[in-house]
């Protein structure tokens, strides 16, 4: 089975701290994504890599950086907190794009106060 | 614009029953996939079916099949016998481009005993 794994379940943040978000595949997918999930506007693409080092970005990366220096991991950063970026994060990976199916981690909720 | 939309954001069924949850999409292109996921309570999304828009045959997976209308750009996910584990947000998706996966809203599934 695909494993994708998010280092933390719940996180809480104080405004203006930087926070990494972290997430390891064990599938050898060359694809990871960052997602972010608000009620009522689905998930939100904000970065997506295709290969170590690559990164592209979604339609919200505003305020995020990411970082692949392995395949197997992908890490999300916020440089500096603020609480509009209280949300829930989800990271996946797949083999390839377009057809291919997304994995998906347990996700990560964040609050920043 | 939203790519792919989901007009209900939350329907309810009887347990044992059938029902019906609705998604559209916006494309130009004439091969593609789609994509129905499942995001149980406090668990991550797992992938339900997988629709290959070439085929005219619409996809089913046990007791989960879609009503695909390419024409219309419909794409709806029926689930029979309802059971309680069927209860979550349902994510309708469609890949645009080779990497990004666009989500719909969401549809909450409420599974009544």
């Amino acid at each position: 089975d695909v494993k994708v794994t998010q280092s933390s379940r719940y996180l809480v943040k104080r405004t203006g701290e930087k926070v990494f978000l972290e997430c390891v595949q064990d599938m050898d997918h060359e694809n990871m994504f960052w997602y972010r999930q608000d009620p009522g506007l689905g998930l939100r693409l904000i970065y997506f890599s295709y290969d170590v080092k690559m990164k592209e970005k979604g339609d919200i990366p505003e305020g995020y950086s990411v970082s692949r220096e392995k395949k197997e991991r992908f890490s999300l950063i916020l440089e500096s907190a603020s609480t509009n970026q209280t949300s829930m994060y989800l990271c996946a990976s797949s083999f390839g794009g377009g057809k291919n199916i997304q994995y998906f981690g347990a996700g990560t909720r964040l609050s920043v106060l | 614009a939203q790519t792919v939309t989901q007009s209900q954001p939350e329907m309810s069924v009887q347990e044992a029953e059938t029902v019906t949850l609705s998604c559209t999409y916006d494309t130009s292109e004439s091969d593609y996939y789609l994509f129905w996921y499942k995001q149980p309570p406090s668990r991550q999304m797992i992938l339900v079916i997988r629709q290959e828009a070439y085929k005219q045959q619409n996809a089913t997976e046990n007791r989960f099949s879609v009503n695909f209308q390419k024409a219309a750009k419909s794409f709806s996910l029926k689930i029979s016998d309802s059971q309680l584990g069927d209860a979550a947000m349902y994510f309708c998706a469609y890949p645009k481009g080779n990497n990004d996966m666009r989500f719909g809203a969401g549809t909450r599934l409420t599974v009544k005993p």
